[in-house]
């Protein structure tokens, strides 16, 4: 069974820096893209960021890049997210998910999702 | 970026209905588009991929059509646990953008 386990959300202050994890479990993590995907509250779902398979290919929303940094480390099944320069537009639960193959497409397994509020 | 559009954004509909949600890019996308299930309170799920393939476990009331810049989301016989925000989601190229979503609730 796919696992997908995100932790690191909380509040930060503007301008303040967060790193998300995802510890993926229950498949070949090495075989599947990743994503971040995230919902603000009482909004819709927004793409934030997927990795390919191997992390040689990244991808950013305009409205996170040069800001947040997707990575992956292939040896301990996790996918990162360090965030950068936070502002308050950023608050909202953040989806860990698994694509369905090497490269970012559409998402089949998702987690619970970790909470991230930006404010002072 | 292409922007993606949903209509209607909410729709009420009885027991058993036929429900049509329709998907508009902005520019063509080929097939690739994904449809997306969220219940209240819970995670997406993954309906459809390929603009019409039903992903496993996926009821087969639910169908997926279009191809280009139009696509459609079924519910042929609308459930009681439908009840949720669809969403789709194209992913030809970077950004994957999502829809707005259409809220979809029993009459």
């Amino acid at each position: 069974e796919v696992q997908l386990l995100e932790s690191g959300g909380g509040l930060v202050q503007p301008g303040g820096s967060l790193r998300l994890s995802c510890a993926a479990s229950g498949f070949m993590f090495s075989s599947y893209a990743m994503t971040w995907v995230r919902q603000a509250p009482g909004k819709g779902l927004e793409w934030v960021s997927g990795i390919s398979n191997s992390g040689g290919s990244t991808y950013y929303a305009d409205s996170v890049k040069g800001r947040f940094t997707i990575s992956r480390d292939n040896s301990k099944n996790t996918l990162s997210l360090q965030m950068n320069s936070l502002r308050a537009g950023d608050t909202a639960v953040y989806y860990c998910a698994k694509d369905r193959w090497g490269h970012s497409s559409s998402c089949d397994s998702w987690g619970q999702g970790t909470l991230v509020t930006v404010s002072s | 970026d292409i922007q993606m559009t949903q209509s209607p954004s909410s729709l009420s509909a009885s027991v058993g209905d036929r429900v049509t949600i329709t998907c508009r890019a902005s520019q063509g996308i080929s097939n690739y588009l994904a449809w997306y299930q969220q219940k209240p309170g819970k995670v997406p799920n993954l309906l459809i991929y390929g603009a019409y393939t039903l992903q496993s476990g996926v009821p087969s009331r639910f169908s997926g059509s279009g191809s280009g810049t139009d696509f459609t989301l079924t519910i042929s016989s609308l459930q009681p646990e439908d009840v949720a925000t669809y969403y789709c989601q194209r992913y030809n190229s970077a950004p994957f953008t999502f829809g707005p979503g259409t809220k979809v609730d029993i009459k």
